[in-house]
């Protein structure tokens, strides 16, 4: 059975340009989280998504959004980039509320 | 607001010896923990987790154990190898919206 899958891999853009990262949650799976793991720290929350619905945000800027669709996959997006936007994003999906959550290898975002 | 383990600590250990990886945790309505792994430029991988009606938990080679009164949680890795060099973090979960926090994480280093 595949895991969270996340694309793309590597992504490099211009300051100011927008980035969109999609995921793939575990088959059966209804419940996406992204997570930002800058370099050095740990992982911050951003969104969490379930049943398409957005049910919880971190304390990011609105720039940073996000959709769940109906096959529960999602994407977000970062308007605007900045700088120390550059990080790994990690999603992970969990099988409802207060499951473990399983995460995806993550997609390296580099602003320059 | 909530934080757990918010250092990176680093724990070098021999090949063969047991490791044992702390965190504390602040949230005492916490109820469900998770440890995982990241080895470098991947996402975090499942370990094992632990509720709160228990004390301790074993897996293959890892036990977790959970002191609510002074809320730490704790990962032993028996018979430490080589593989398990990584980033170790602890999660916790708490509250319906899924809330779940985690720290930067301890960094293992296994020598050989």
């Amino acid at each position: 059975e595949a895991g969270v899958t996340q694309s793309p891999t590597h992504l490099i853009k211009t300051r100011g340009q927008q980035a969109t990262l999609r995921c793939s949650p575990i088959s059966g799976h209804t419940s996406v989280y992204w997570y930002q793991q800058a370099l050095g720290l740990g992982l911050q929350f951003l969104l969490w998504y379930d049943e398409g619905e957005e049910r919880n945000r971190g304390n990011f800027p609105p720039r940073f959004s996000g959709r769940q669709f109906p096959n529960y996959s999602s994407e977000l997006n970062v308007n605007a980039l900045e700088l120390e936007d550059s990080a790994l994003y990690l999603c992970a999906s969990s099988l409802g509320r207060r499951n473990t959550i399983y995460f995806g290898e993550g997609s390296w975002l580099t602003v320059v | 607001g909530e934080s757990v383990g918010l250092h990176l600590p680093t724990l070098s250990v021999q090949e063969g010896d047991n490791s044992i990886i702390n965190c504390a945790y602040s949230n005492s309505a916490s109820d469900y923990f998770i440890w995982y792994k990241q080895e470098s430029g991947k996402g975090p991988q499942f370990i094992i987790d632990i509720r709160s009606n228990m004390d301790k938990r074993q897996g293959q080679r890892v036990t977790v154990l959970l002191n609510k009164t002074v809320k730490h949680l704790s990962l032993q890795i028996a018979a430490t190898q080589p593989g398990d060099s990584a980033v170790y973090f602890c999660a916790e979960n708490s509250g319906g919206y899924q809330k779940v926090t985690f720290g930067i994480g301890t960094k293992l280093q296994v020598i050989p």
